[in-house]
C-alpha cells in the first residue's frame, strides 16, 4: 500500500496563476483533510471531507476550494496564488476520530 | 472555539537529558492524539489517549493524560539525536458536517549530541 500519496512535490507559481494539488489515498478512509504549515503556525486545517461528494470548511478556506469526486481523491484548488499562500500542504486522511495519516506534502512558493 | 496550546514552543537538551513537552486544551477532550515530525518530513502518529489519567509508555517516551482530560504531556527520558522533530499533540472536535483534529503549535526538540 502506497498510503497517502500528494502530487507536485513542488512548485513554483507567479501571483495570480491558478493550480490543483492532489492528494490520493488507497487505505479506504471515509475521512480526508488539507493543511498548511507556515514556521512556527502548527497546522491549520484548509478544508475536509467525510466522504465521497461532501467537503466542508477548516480554519483557514479562504482562497482555496476543494472537490472530493472519488473516495480516494481529494484535490486542492487555488484560484489565483497570492504570496500569503506560501506554505507546505499536507493532506490527511483517516477512519473519522482514529489516527490520521499525512503525506509527504507540496511545498508550494507564490512569487 | 477550541484551542490547544503546547509549552514549551522551543527546546535544546544535551544528548542524555530528559524532555517534557505540555499539551492543554480550552474544552474537554475524548481522547488526545500525539505525532511526531522529523525535519524536513510529515507529521507521524504515535499514541492515542482516551481515558482520563491514563498514561502510556513506548520504549522511552511516556504520554500522560490528565485527570480532566483538558491536559496532556509527552515525556522523552534520556534524548538521542533520533528524538529529534517536532511533537504535536491534537484534540478531536466536531461540527455540523463532521469530525476534524485541532493541532496545538507543536514543540520543537533539538538535541546536542
Amino acid at each position: 500500500n502506497a498510503g497517502v500519496t500528494q502530487t507536485p512535490k513542488f512548485r513554483v507559481l507567479k501571483t495570480g496563476q491558478s493550480m490543483t494539488l492532489l492528494c490520493a489515498q488507497d487505505m479506504n478512509h471515509e475521512y480526508m483533510y488539507w493543511y498548511r504549515q507556515d514556521p512556527g503556525m502548527g497546522l491549520r486545517l484548509i478544508h475536509y471531507s467525510v466522504g465521497e461528494g461532501t467537503t466542508a470548511k477548516g480554519e483557514v478556506p479562504d482562497g482555496y476550494n476543494v472537490s472530493r469526486l472519488k473516495k480516494q481523491n481529494f484535490l486542492l484548488g487555488l484560484e489565483s496564488a497570492a504570496p500569503s499562500q506560501t506554505s507546505v500542504y499536507f493532506c490527511a486522511s483517516s477512519l473519522v476520530t482514529n489516527e490520521q495519516f499525512f503525506g509527504p506534502g507540496t511545498r508550494l512558493t507564490v512569487l | 472555539g477550541q484551542q490547544v496550546m503546547q509549552i514549551p514552543q522551543y527546546q535544546h537538551v544535551q544528548e542524555g537529558e530528559d524532555f517534557t513537552t505540555y499539551c492543554n486544551s480550552s474544552t474537554t477532550l475524548s481522547n488526545i492524539q500525539w505525532y511526531k515530525q522529523r525535519p524536513g518530513g510529515h507529521p507521524v502518529f504515535l499514541i492515542q489517549l482516551v481515558k482520563s489519567g491514563e498514561v502510556k509508555k513506548q520504549k522511552r517516551l511516556t504520554f500522560q493524560f490528565g485527570e480532566a482530560k483538558k491536559n496532556s504531556s509527552l515525556h522523552i527520558t534520556a534524548t538521542q539525536t533520533t528524538d529529534v522533530g517536532t511533537y504535536f499533540c491534537a484534540g478531536p472536535r466536531w461540527d455540523n458536517a463532521g469530525n476534524m483534529l485541532t493541532f496545538g503549535g507543536g514543540t520543537r526538540l533539538m538535541v546536542k549530541p
